[in-house]
């Protein structure tokens, strides 16, 4: 149980377009999602926290008109990228939380790779 | 603020014993949990604690003090397989915050 799937795994895009990472779970109804970005050898930042239907909370220092974040049912979220830029390129991870975990515990997707050309 | 610490790298052997230890200071505690990456992977669960003392799960150990700001992940019966990032992350009034994690090599 507790399986959150993320599409596409990597993607390869040119400056300057916008690039769209759905976030899945499977097994589970998740009424809250959040999206980590993680550098190589760097630990998973958070950059906003998705709860179903209403406006995601942005950490500080994230554009949310650059990164646009819909939670639209209670098992998908999107992350869009607008306009990427070479600097974007990163891993993003999403995760979901699930009520019959401890603490509802965070259950991790298997990331996408994001590089922008 | 968040702030978790734990050593950069570690190395072991094939078999043997390790602990990877955090340390912690938060603004608020809901519980600690310790994640496992693989390279180009993401996390995944391995353990939970929020009340002082030993949680045990298969090879796997963690043990939190509260009072201490201190947990620590025991590894037994290495396994090559166990080579991976372990990432000690807290729950403060809401969000949950990683440490940098602990780059565990294991050699034959």
């Amino acid at each position: 149980g507790a399986v959150v799937s993320q599409h596409p795994s990597w993607v390869i895009c040119k400056s300057g377009t916008s690039v769209k990472i759905e976030c899945r779970s499977l097994d589970f109804q998740a009424t809250t999602m959040f999206w980590y970005r993680q550098f190589p050898k760097q630990s998973l930042m958070l950059m906003a926290t998705s709860n179903e239907g209403s406006k995601a909370t942005y950490e500080q220092g994230v554009e949310k008109d650059k990164f646009l974040i819909n939670h639209a049912s209670l098992t998908l979220s999107t992350l869009t990228v607008t306009s990427a830029h070479p600097e974007d390129s990163s891993f993003y991870i999403c995760s979901a939380s699930s009520a019959g975990g401890p603490a509802d515990t965070q259950y991790f997707g298997p990331g996408t790779r994001l590089t922008v050309l | 603020g968040q702030n978790i610490d734990q050593p950069t790298e570690m190395t072991a052997t094939e078999g043997a014993i390790v602990q990877i230890n955090c340390t912690y200071q938060t603004s608020g505690f809901n519980g600690l949990f310790w994640y496992q990456q693989h390279a180009g992977e993401a996390p995944t669960f391995l353990s939970y604690n929020v009340l002082d003392g030993l949680e045990e799960k298969g090879r796997f150990s963690s043990f939190l003090s509260r009072s201490k700001g201190y947990s620590y992940l025991l590894l037994k019966e290495l396994q090559m397989k166990d080579s991976a990032s372990y990432l000690c992350a807290v729950r403060g009034y809401s969000t949950l915050t990683f440490g940098k994690g602990t780059m565990l090599l294991v050699s034959p």
